[in-house]
């Protein structure tokens, strides 16, 4: 059964920082990995989508990689912004992709 | 397009009740997902329909959850009846091309049953 464990479970860091966040999961028969961000009160926004094939994925300041062999996915955020604050979480796709585990998610916050 | 839309946006309903939460996908889009979301459990999938045909439905909680799909813009999640342990938020998402392209997903429905 896939489980999926996302560390640090919070951060705060200081406005112009890059940053890592980690994303790690048990089975590595992932179909995709996708990265989304969640502000309170709100849905989820899709930021990386990285198919199995793949080893990256970047859109503008993020950046993500996936390592299957290891179970790790990070999502890097170069030169963080007030605006980036919010819960990202990452989600493991098998069997087709239609099975979908999410993480638990890490809380950033980034101090102006 | 207005992205994925459910209503309503809130629910409070007393235990017992019949509760059911809406879905209006992506138009063009050809699977629907159903997740809930509470703080003990994190997101969790209940649903996925595939061309309107429910593929997958292990994740459903117990017998008094159901959904349908009767045509690719609409779908419903039914809770009959009501517990309060059922408290969560409910959301639903899209996707243009089964589990190949990215999830769009509905504000959600906060749902309190007292």
């Amino acid at each position: 059964k896939q489980e999926v464990t996302q560390i640090p479970a919070a951060l705060s860091v200081p406005e112009g920082e890059n940053l890592v966040l980690n994303c790690s999961f048990t089975d590595s028969a992932i179909y995709n990995l996708q990265w989304f961000r969640q502000d309170p009160g709100k849905g989820l926004t899709s930021l990386l989508l990285i198919q199995s094939s793949q080893r990256e994925q970047t859109s503008g300041r993020l950046n993500a990689s996936l390592d299957k062999s290891s179970g790790r996915s990070t999502l890097y955020i170069a030169a963080s912004q007030p605006g980036d604050s919010a819960t990202y979480l990452c989600a493991a796709a098998n069997t087709g992709g239609f099975k979908t585990i999410f993480g638990a998610g890490t809380r950033l916050f980034v101090k102006a | 397009d207005a992205g994925v839309i459910q209503s309503p946006r809130h629910e409070v309903t007393e235990m017992g009740q019949e509760v059911t939460l809406r879905c209006k996908p992506i138009s063009g889009h050809n699977s629907l997902f159903w997740y809930r979301q509470t703080m003990m459990r994190g997101l969790e999938l209940l649903i996925y329909f595939n061309n309107n045909v429910p593929i997958d439905d292990s994740g459903m909680p117990e017998d008094r959850f159901s959904a349908k799909m009767p045509n690719a813009s609409f779908s419903t999640l039914k809770i009959q009846p009501s517990e309060p342990r059922d408290s969560a938020v409910y959301f639903c998402a899209s996707t243009l091309q089964g589990g190949n392209t990215e999830a769009f997903f509905g504000q959600g429905t906060r749902l309190t049953v007292v």
